[in-house]
């Protein structure tokens, strides 16, 4: 079965960097783009970023561009999210997601999320 | 940036019940728009893509409907594991974007 399990999440002070990491298994990974959508607190979905199954494509949310870069190894079957430049509002739970199977852009499968903090 | 608004917030049903849950959003979307379920302390869960397709596994009480900027998702009868807050999302444009949620609770 399809799994995605987010690591990396932690407290971190504003101005700081963290990188995600997302392992997939139960599908061949190479095949299907891959995401991230992040919740704050009490609060609904928020996408993030997405890259395409060979890489060559990219896109963020503008909240995040310029700060946060995706990437992809698909030889390790994982999804990584760098996050450079957080900030206070940057706290959430993090989700990887899996693209769909007839579009890249809904969101198929899902991790559990990892939380990640900014705070001084 | 297209914005979902999802109506009413808050829907409370009782078990047995019919649900009717509504998605708009501010220019066309086509039939691109998927609805996801997320209960507390869950990651969501693809429920219907394309307007109207179910995800695997999904039952079918469940229906979706609507074209272009109004969609509707539907539960026939509610039953207890359906209480939980639902999402619609677009995935015509960029930047991908989700409503705010309705949240339905057990009248």
């Amino acid at each position: 079965q399809v799994q995605l399990v987010e690591s990396g999440g932690g407290v971190v002070q504003p101005g700081r960097s963290l990188r995600l990491s997302c392992a997939a298994s139960g599908f061949t990974f190479s095949n299907y783009a891959m995401h991230w959508v992040r919740q704050a607190p009490g609060k609904g979905l928020e996408w993030v970023a997405v890259v395409s199954s060979d890489r060559s494509t990219k896109q963020y949310a503008d909240s995040v561009r310029g700060r946060f870069t995706i990437s992809r190894d698909n030889s390790k079957n994982t999804l990584y999210q760098q996050m450079d430049s957080l900030r206070v509002e940057d706290t959430a739970v993090y989700f990887c997601a899996r693209g769909g199977s007839t579009s890249w852009n809904y969101f198929e499968y899902w991790g559990q999320g990892i939380l990640v903090t900014v705070s001084s | 940036e297209i914005v979902m608004t999802q109506s009413p917030a808050t829907l409370s049903v009782s078990p047995g019940e019919r649900a009717t849950l509504s998605c708009r959003a501010s220019q066309s979307v086509s039939s691109n728009l998927a609805w996801y379920q997320q209960k507390p302390g869950q990651a969501p869960r693809l429920l219907i893509y394309g307007t109207s397709t179910r995800a695997t596994g999904i039952p079918g009480r469940f229906s979706g409907s609507g074209s272009g900027t109004e969609f509707t998702l539907t539960i026939s009868s509610l039953q207890s594991e359906d209480f939980a807050v639902y999402y619609c999302q677009q995935y015509n444009n960029w930047p991908l974007t989700f409503g705010g949620g309705t949240k339905v609770e057990i009248k």
